[in-house]
């Protein structure tokens, strides 16, 4: 069955920055589209970044465009959001879900979150 | 960019139909995806591209979609429906992903 674990979460200083990892498992990884949501405490989901089957396409939400840079390794399996010049307010859980196509599809997958949380 | 509305709370008593709604621009046109997320867990799909159910998911689940407004339909609601329920649609004007604020369903 299908298996997104992330990973990278943690506390990070005001402008700090952080990765975060998603592995998956039990699906072709190269064939999908890989994106990130997050959800700050006791908000709503707000969509991140996606990234093409072949890494070649990014798109990113506006609040974390040019702050953040999402990427893959599909030799190994495995999503990444490099998240600089952090902010308190991108403390979050920040999920990896699974898109059913490549881009444009919905997301049929989720992994469990990761949380960050950016603090002095 | 486009935006989506939700009631942000529905009440239903066990045994009775909840109608969760999602206001958007001409939404008739897009495909409509809509998540589960229950207190401390991932969300999950209930249904997508309108009216879809993925499988495991009760045929109690059901949407449409058209006009302005897209609903999700819990038939025979019970105690574990209790949830926060997000719509999402993909702006193909921006290449951006868009989810509704979410309606928590509480069940009386």
């Amino acid at each position: 069955q299908v298996h997104l674990v992330e990973s990278g979460g943690g506390v990070v200083q005001p402008g700090g920055s952080l990765r975060l990892s998603c592995a998956g498992s039990g699906f072709t990884f190269s064939r999908h589209g890989m994106h990130w949501v997050r959800q700050a405490p006791g908000k709503g989901l707000e969509w991140v970044a996606v990234i093409s089957y072949d890494g070649r396409k990014e798109y990113y939400g506006a609040s974390v465009k040019g702050r953040f840079n999402i990427s893959r390794d599909n030799s190994k399996n495995t999503m990444y959001l490099q998240m600089n010049s952090l902010r308190a307010e991108d403390t979050a859980v920040y999920y990896c879900a699974k898109d059913n196509y490549d881009l444009g599809d919905y997301f049929d997958y989720w992994g469990q979150g990761t949380l960050v949380t950016v603090s002095s | 960019s486009y935006v989506l509305t939700q009631p942000p709370s529905v009440s239903v008593a066990p045994g009775q139909t909840a109608r969760i709604t999602c206001g958007g621009d001409n939404i008739g046109s897009e495909s409509v995806h809509w998540y589960q997320q229950k207190p401390g867990q991932a969300p999950i799909l209930v249904v997508y591209d309108d009216r879809d159910r993925p499988s495991g998911i009760p045929e109690r689940f059901s949407g449409s979609n058209s006009g302005n407004t897209a609903t999700l339909t819990i038939s025979r609601v019970e105690a574990g429906d209790e949830a926060d329920y997000y719509c999402e649609v993909w702006d193909t004007d921006s290449d951006l992903y868009v989810f509704g604020p979410g309606t928590k369903v509480t069940v009386l």
